[in-house]
């Protein structure tokens, strides 16, 4: 599975707009890019998932660049309620079901 | 409608004792998992069980058993608990075969805490 990389933590102000890179060098050919959000005291909620150039949803947008060897998540206007950890998985999910999940950012916003 | 869930919420109890956590889910999904969630925040894969095939996460040690009554349920079994087992359980669930088994639902977490 490939080894994923993203910063610790981040700090941001409710309004802006939140990106966090994770750098995934030895990503295979057929792996898939996912995101993970968690809460303190819940359990992780799936955000977005994609495999090249962008996706959207109604949450975040994912950017995936060309050679695939980094994804940015996008939060689009953070409130406070953004306040989270954020995991960036990288897998092949149609020949291994088993998630990795890395430190993951810690996302604080602040008012 | 709770998606996940689990119980108990909390868990507390001594060296030795064997105890069970209990998982259900609504989603009529195929596949359930746990994870253990250590002091660190840790993240890891402990089982995923469909009602073909148990992937046991080779890491894990023989003490921990999951129990599956039914589709909807995963129950995970704890014998001789350690102080080491302390940490946050987590069950999930995903589609099953054919779907999309990286996007998982979790339930809120069992903390469990070993003295």
């Amino acid at each position: 599975l490939a080894k994923t990389t993203q910063p610790i933590s981040m700090d941001s102000y409710e309004g802006q707009e939140v990106n966090i890179t994770c750098s995934h060098n030895n990503i295979a050919t057929n792996d898939y890019i996912t995101w993970y959000q968690q809460f303190p005291s819940q359990g992780p909620r799936f955000i977005i998932q994609g495999y090249k150039t962008k996706v959207t949803n109604e949450v975040a947008s994912l950017f995936i660049p060309a050679d695939r060897k980094s994804s940015t998540l996008s939060l689009p206007r953070v409130s406070l309620s953004d306040t989270a950890v954020y995991y960036c998985l990288v897998g092949d999910m149609y020949n291994n079901n088993d998630m990795r999940f890395g430190a993951g950012t810690r996302l604080t916003v602040k008012p | 409608d709770t998606a996940v869930s689990q119980t108990p919420k909390y868990l507390v109890t001594q060296m030795g004792n064997d105890k069970s956590i209990k998982c259900e889910q609504n989603l009529g999904h195929d596949t359930m998992y746990w994870y253990k969630q250590d002091s660190k925040k840790f993240l890891k894969i402990m089982f995923s069980y469909n009602n073909k095939e148990l992937i046991i996460n080779e890491t894990v040690p023989n003490r921990f058993s999951p129990k599956s009554p039914d589709k909807a349920h995963l129950n995970l079994h704890i014998n001789s608990l350690e102080l080491g087992d302390s940490a946050v359980y987590f069950c999930a669930s995903s589609q099953g075969s054919g779907a999309n088994p990286y996007e998982q639902y979790f339930g809120p977490g069992t903390r469990l805490t070993v003295t």
